[in-house]
């Protein structure tokens, strides 16, 4: 009964490389969010989408482009992996009505070598 | 913009009570989020207050001043288990964007 799940937890992979991050929510939220956590720890957001549509772009390499095929997933395929990649990307999902808080997927711990 | 400070480490004994602050300032007030997140593990919902004062849950309770940007956690009776880092955060363009701050990482000893 995982409210957020995203996969693979763990990727290790070489420079140049392309990978992809898959998560899927069964809480009924229409946004579902990309955040990373950088090695100091510091978690900031790099997509949003509501109801598949893209709604918040930070300032993220074009490298990195999301996907929502419906509004219970929401994937993130990164081209020509950097060793600044490295890091923990969570998937995370809420209701766009209200102040409600988000929910977050255990993190995809992405190393690159 | 947005600009969210809290400490960075703290550390307290098992059975105390903590205090962990955060100042922010933001442009347009939507209410401001606690989490906690242990390590390795995903950021988990604590509290979210959007009017000035207290919300208490349990052996957390949360604190909000929006007139001096100001907020704050309180742990009391702390266990091993409480040692974690806590995120403050604030809802950035509507409900839909997160900024969080550094997050202060707690550690409880025996």
């Amino acid at each position: 009964d995982t409210a957020v799940s995203q996969t693979p937890k763990y990727l290790v992979t070489q420079m140049g490389n392309d990978k992809s991050i898959k998560c899927e929510q069964n809480l009924g939220h229409d946004t579902m969010y990309w955040y990373k956590q950088d090695s100091k720890k510091f978690l900031k957001i790099m997509f949003s989408y509501n109801n598949k549509e893209l709604i918040i772009n930070e300032t993220v390499p074009n490298r990195f482009s999301p996907k929502s095929p419906d509004k219970a997933h929401l994937n993130l395929h990164i081209n020509s992996l950097e060793l600044g990649d490295s890091a923990v990307y969570f998937c995370a999902s809420s209701h766009s009505s209200g102040a409600t808080e988000a929910f977050f997927g255990q993190g995809t711990r992405l190393t690159v070598v | 913009g947005q600009n969210i400070d809290q400490p960075t480490e703290m550390t307290a004994t098992e059975g105390a009570i903590v205090q962990i602050n955060c100042t922010y300032q933001t442009s347009g007030f939507n209410g401001l989020f606690w989490y906690q997140q242990h390590a390795g593990e995903a950021p988990t919902f604590l509290s979210y207050n959007v009017l000035d004062g207290l919300e208490e849950k349990g052996r957390f309770s949360s604190f909000l001043s929006r007139s001096k940007g100001y907020s704050y956690l309180l742990l009391k009776e702390l266990q091993m288990k409480d040692s974690a880092s806590y995120l403050c955060a604030v809802p950035s363009g509507g409900y839909n964007k997160l900024i969080f701050g550094a997050g202060t990482r707690l550690a409880v000893h025996p």
